[in-house]
């Protein structure tokens, strides 16, 4: 695709509810990145993906969140027994050396 | 601990002023420095790109520096419009994919 493209964009959700937020990196592009961003914050860095692999998952905050990438392009960034500290924007990047281009955020709210 | 500090964090001028927007960081042991643009409820939109071995980039209005001797590097914004009204974003990378973000500086160009 032309850009990054994250699914869904909004999410609101019940404390302790399983949650999917996907991530469509561009065409092309080896290494994939999730990152959080809470309101006037910048982003955390969460995972590295290179290929299939998980390069990095240092950023992940506990056993909670998990993230994969089976085949190389689609990932997805899975949160279980959510909390409402998890809420904030989750965002997915991509790059293919040097510049690194984000997608627009998932939204997610833990009521 | 890896920190990026920003500075001003929020920033209001005048239409046509020229300004530069500070970024800061602990490491020295810099690959390379990006800067990015961040509207509200949006992803970040990269708009420069420093590699290691350059000590600035530019791009139209956009002109940017790293010392990284000193841990520094600018975003130089030249004749400012209500258009460049955004979070501007630096985020340094250590190793050839981990990028540390500052926390932004707010800016607002009034008409």
């Amino acid at each position: 695709g032309a850009g990054v493209s994250q699914t869904p964009s909004n999410k609101v959700t019940e404390k302790g509810k399983y949650v999917e937020l996907r991530c469509d990196p561009i065409s092309g592009h080896t290494a994939l990145y999730w990152y959080r961003q809470s309101l006037g914050q910048g982003p955390e860095f969460l995972i590295y993906f290179q290929g299939t692999g998980a390069a990095d998952d240092s950023g992940l905050p506990n056993d909670r969140f998990f993230a994969v990438r089976p085949e190389g392009s689609v990932s997805t960034l899975k949160i279980q027994r959510t909390e409402r500290g998890d809420s904030a924007v989750y965002l997915c990047a991509s790059s293919s050396g040097g510049t690194i281009y984000f997608g627009e955020g998932s939204w997610l709210t833990v009521v | 601990k890896q920190e990026v500090t920003q500075i001003p964090a929020a920033l209001s001028v005048p239409e046509g002023e020229n300004l530069v927007l500070n970024c800061s960081f602990t490491d020295s042991a810099i690959y390379n420095l990006q800067w990015f643009r961040q509207d509200p409820g949006k992803g970040l939109t990269s708009l420069l790109l420093i590699q290691s071995s350059q000590r600035e980039q530019t791009s139209g209005r956009l002109n940017a520096s790293l010392d990284k001797s000193s841990g520094r590097s600018t975003l130089y914004i030249a004749a400012s419009q209500p258009g460049d009204s955004a979070t501007y974003l630096c985020a340094r990378a250590s190793g050839t994919y981990k990028y540390i973000f500052g926390t932004g500086t707010r800016l607002k160009v009034l008409a």
